[in-house]
């Protein structure tokens, strides 16, 4: 199993829906979780952090956690097609171990 | 203020020749991140330094690569002897303490021929 799993799409999604993008992590020791958008050629960028179970919002951005299910999750409510990227899960704790990354596609 | 930079941005190189790869830390962040992305692929943890701890070097791929914190700033990724294998962008990311939020820099585009 890998440390880090996000499913790669591309998820595709119209102008102004909602985008879900999802991550699962393997080692429950994790307290802090980041989710990065990096733009081709790019370098990644913070987004969200989140280290308490539940939901926190920051805009248009939701992240949710559930420690216990080892599962984190980042909303993007309507969606634009600058949001188009890929948004790339990392558990903290020192160095970062990031998944592979979904892309998202949000077209007109 | 300024973010976190690297040098050079892009650097390619023939097989075998030795590269030194430069990061500048956001200034007063204590830890420092070296990541490698090969082309299409997710970032890929090499080596973190923390304060004056002793740098947790369990990412590195093998005794080629190296790298050194001076003075608790700049920093300098190592590879010998290159190959082909080694061509990826090298990121490097700072943050104030660990496990706070890490900024990344520009990257390095390495490219061994």
């Amino acid at each position: 199993q890998k440390e880090v799993e996000q499913n790669s799409g591309p998820l595709s999604v119209p102008e102004g829906a909602i985008a879900s993008l999802n991550c699962t992590y393997s080692d429950r020791g994790s307290q802090s979780f980041f989710w990065y958008r990096q733009y081709s050629g790019k370098s990644p960028e913070l987004i969200m952090s989140i280290y308490s179970n539940g939901d926190k919002e920051d805009g248009r951005f939701t992240a949710q956690l559930n420690k216990a299910s080892q599962y984190v999750s980042l909303l993007i409510r309507d969606s634009q097609p600058s949001d188009s990227a890929t948004y790339l899960c990392a558990p903290g704790g020192g160095k970062l171990i990031f998944g592979t990354g979904t892309r998202l596609q949000v077209f007109p | 203020g300024a973010g976190v930079s690297q040098s050079p941005s892009n650097k390619v190189t023939e097989k075998g020749k030795d590269v030194e790869l430069r990061c500048d830390p956001i200034s007063g962040h204590t830890a420092l991140y070296w990541y490698r992305q090969s082309l299409g692929q997710g970032l890929e943890f090499l080596i973190y330094f923390q304060g004056n701890s002793a740098p947790d070097k369990s990412g590195l791929p093998s005794d080629r690569f190296s790298a050194e914190r001076t003075g608790g700033s700049v920093s300098t990724l190592t590879i010998q002897r290159t190959q082909q294998e080694d061509s990826a962008v090298y990121l490097c990311a700072s943050s104030q303490a660990s496990p706070e939020t890490q900024y990344f820099g520009p990257g390095t585009r390495l490219l061994v021929l």
